[in-house]
């Protein structure tokens, strides 16, 4: 299993500004992803983050919008840039321990709110 | 687009009865899987079933497979008031190392 610190937890931001997101986990794992999930919707992938590498982006979403980092194989960011109240969501941090498309771990998330 | 459209959206029931979701999905998946999501917070997983399984138990949750009409139901024996959540099914789809969400169905248990 695996225990994720994700922080903030919450944050309201002004229209314009960025936000990075943390997503500790304390042991290694080998695959670690970034959702987002609108009001009353379902979770959408945005990337897969790589460790040491450029992240895999989904379609919909462009790295200049949502720089990923992955120094290492416990710990990932997120950055959401220049805000507008779109988007307005909670991101969330999960990581997988095989590999193989098994069992998600899920960070408690962060909850956005841009005005 | 979304892999897996759930029905119903939203269900509600008394305490002690089942709930049935249903879960369809559009291409070829290596396994299912069902996740629990409380209050818009990160999400549990309940229960995995492989692609070469029809049936699964873990508990009060029963979970079905039928791969020929790309669809899965999860069903929750004697429910209770704890087991109001939002529950998602989500497909680890052949090919690709990620998971694709369903839409989710609400359920509220009333006591």
């Amino acid at each position: 299993s695996a225990v994720i610190s994700q922080k903030p937890s919450r944050d309201i931001c002004q229209r314009g500004t960025s936000l990075t997101i943390q997503c500790q986990v304390d042991s290694q794992v080998t695959m670690m992803f970034w959702y987002r999930q609108q009001p009353g919707q379902s979770l959408t992938l945005i990337a897969t983050a790589n460790q040491g590498s450029e992240a895999t982006y989904e379609s919909g979403f462009v790295i200049d919008k949502f720089p990923i980092s992955r120094p290492n194989l416990t710990f990932s960011t997120l950055t959401v840039s220049n805000m507008s109240p779109e988007d307005s969501s909670i991101y969330l941090c999960s990581v997988e321990m095989s590999g193989t498309n098994e069992k998600l771990f899920f960070g408690s998330g962060t909850q956005l709110s841009v005005l | 687009s979304q892999q897996g459209e759930e029905d119903p959206q939203a269900l509600s029931i008394q305490e002690g009865e089942n709930a049935t979701m249903n879960c369809s999905y559009k291409t070829s998946i290596n396994n299912l899987q069902w996740y629990r999501q409380n209050s818009g917070r990160g999400l549990v997983h309940l229960i995995l079933i492989r692609s070469n399984e029809r049936e699964k138990h873990s508990g009060r949750l029963r979970v079905t497979l039928d791969t020929s009409k790309k669809s899965s139901s999860l069903l929750i024996t004697a429910s209770r008031a704890a087991d109001t959540a939002s529950y998602f099914c989500a497909t680890g789809i052949q090919g690709a190392q990620k998971l694709v969400f369903g839409q989710g169905t609400r359920l509220t248990i009333n006591p």
